[in-house]
């Protein structure tokens, strides 16, 4: 199986920061790979498909980048909604495997 | 609006079985590949399991190959995941999701039931 390792698993970041999440395959994944959002108790919530693609009605703060084994997801103005756990998701290989997760924490 | 609703979590014992459903609504079920993924309580997101929508394919996690079975009834829109061998480490708030196979991300999913194995 392709492992997905995130960093960093935690990240205290204030509003209206630049934050930076980055996944790296354990091999390449082309640009196979999505970024989910999750808030205690609810469902992830897709953000970003084929490694930079922004789903439809996600704020355009939100981008992802990278291709291969390396991604990135940024978020250029941290707002009070996204304090969250952000996890990567790779679908390259036949079985799918997501990232530990990245939990964005006030500041 | 899409629509996915699961049940048939609860209690069970090591070793007993379960079988969860998930209700579709909202969109042309038979079209696409359906997934489950499952979150133990504090951890991180672990996929477990598709279905293509034509129920040919079928694929598993290594975590739960031949215990577990995934089907579909696209008449009812249905979805379903038998689960026999249940252990303690399957314990976990189950998910269905949409597969946009052949890219596979997730773009909708139900709001997930709990399976504690327990004795």
């Amino acid at each position: 199986d392709i492992q997905m390792t995130q960093s960093p698993s935690t990240l205290s970041a204030s509003v209206g920061d630049r934050v930076t999440i980055t996944c790296r395959a354990s091999q390449s994944i082309s640009s196979w790979l999505a970024w989910y959002q999750q808030k205690p108790g609810t469902a992830p919530k897709l953000l970003i498909y084929d490694a930079s693609s922004l789903e439809s009605g996600v704020p355009s703060r939100f981008s992802g980048s990278g291709s291969g084994p390396e991604f990135t997801l940024t978020i250029s103005s941290l707002q009070p909604d996204d304090f969250a756990t952000y996890y990567c998701q790779q679908y390259n290989s036949p079985t799918w495997t997501f990232g530990q997760g990245t939990k964005v924490e006030i500041k | 609006q899409v629509q996915l609703v699961e049940s048939g979590g609860g209690l069970v014992k090591p070793g007993g079985s379960l079988r969860l459903s998930c209700a579709a609504s909202g969109f042309t079920f038979s079209d696409y590949y359906m997934s489950w993924i499952r979150q133990a309580p504090g951890k991180g997101l672990e996929w477990v399991s598709y279905i293509s929508g034509s129920t040919s394919y079928t694929n598993y996690a290594a975590s739960v190959k031949g215990r577990f079975t995934i089907s579909r009834d696209n008449a009812k829109k249905s979805l379903h995941l038998q689960m026999n061998s249940l252990r303690v480490e399957d314990t976990a708030v189950y998910y269905c999701a949409i597969d946009r196979a052949p890219r596979s991300y997730f773009d909708y999913w139900g709001q997930g039931t709990l399976v504690t194995v327990s004795s």
